[in-house]
């Protein structure tokens, strides 16, 4: 069982490279989110999407872009990276979110990005 | 605006004794609650959830509370184990007004002494 599946697990950039956060689920979720976690900060929403071709911003959207061309994938983006973004990032998603309440979330085990 | 907090950091508890973990939301609009575990270099896991409309539910050795005219709920553990030591992270949703996320608390590291 995959369930939700994040690549790659570890990154080191430079100032200013860019590059792009995969996030793969196979329980035909809905929705999906990408969350970083800090020190001291927990986990904080960065972009999270509703269903195919959907994108919103989270708490936390700033120098990250996101897409979400197929149902089972989500991207985080980072167009030109800044030690500000070093962090562990965390993908999820749920099934259901309405009246009769909201699905668990299942995440992934997390990439560990470092900017020099 | 931190909408939900965990004012406890850590918490450290001796093996067999009850752990409460503490969260406080400020968004009276919130409805739906989880409660999830995460051990280092894992991703997060569900433990266990509460709606609004109840003020209790229990799974084996985890039981949440939800006071919501105090906008404050809890997680109990007991007895509490060794495996049990992690960060425990409270998430709060508006389910439903189509919003569609969760936002989570800082998190509070519990250690169970042996």
């Amino acid at each position: 069982n995959a369930g939700v599946t994040q690549t790659p697990k570890f990154r080191v950039l430079k100032t200013g490279q860019s590059m792009t956060l995969l996030c793969a689920q196979d329980m035909n979720h809905e929705y999906m989110y990408w969350y970083r976690q800090d020190p001291g900060m927990g986990l904080r929403l960065i972009h999270y999407s509703v269903g195919e071709g959907t994108t919103a911003k989270g708490e936390v959207p700033d120098g990250y872009n996101v897409s979400r061309l197929k149902k089972q994938n989500f991207l985080l983006g980072l167009e030109s990276a800044a030690p500000s973004q070093t962090s562990v990032y965390f993908c999820a998603s749920s099934s259901r979110f309405g009246p009769a309440g909201a699905g668990e979330l299942f995440f992934g085990e997390g990439s560990r990005l470092t900017v020099l | 605006d931190q909408q939900v907090k965990q004012n406890s950091p850590s918490l450290s508890v001796q093996e067999g004794r009850i752990s409460i973990l503490n969260c406080d939301y400020t968004n009276s609009m919130f409805d739906y609650f989880l409660w999830y575990k995460k051990y280092p270099a894992e991703g997060p896991t569900f433990l266990i959830s509460i709606s609004s409309i109840k003020d209790k539910n229990e799974d084996g050795r985890f039981t949440v509370f939800l006071n919501k005219s105090a906008k404050h709920l809890s997680l109990h553990i007991v007895p509490s184990q060794p495996g049990d030591s992690a960060v425990y992270f409270c998430a709060a949703s508006d389910a439903t007004s189509g919003t569609y996320k969760y936002i989570f608390g800082t998190g509070t590291r519990l250690k169970v002494l042996a």
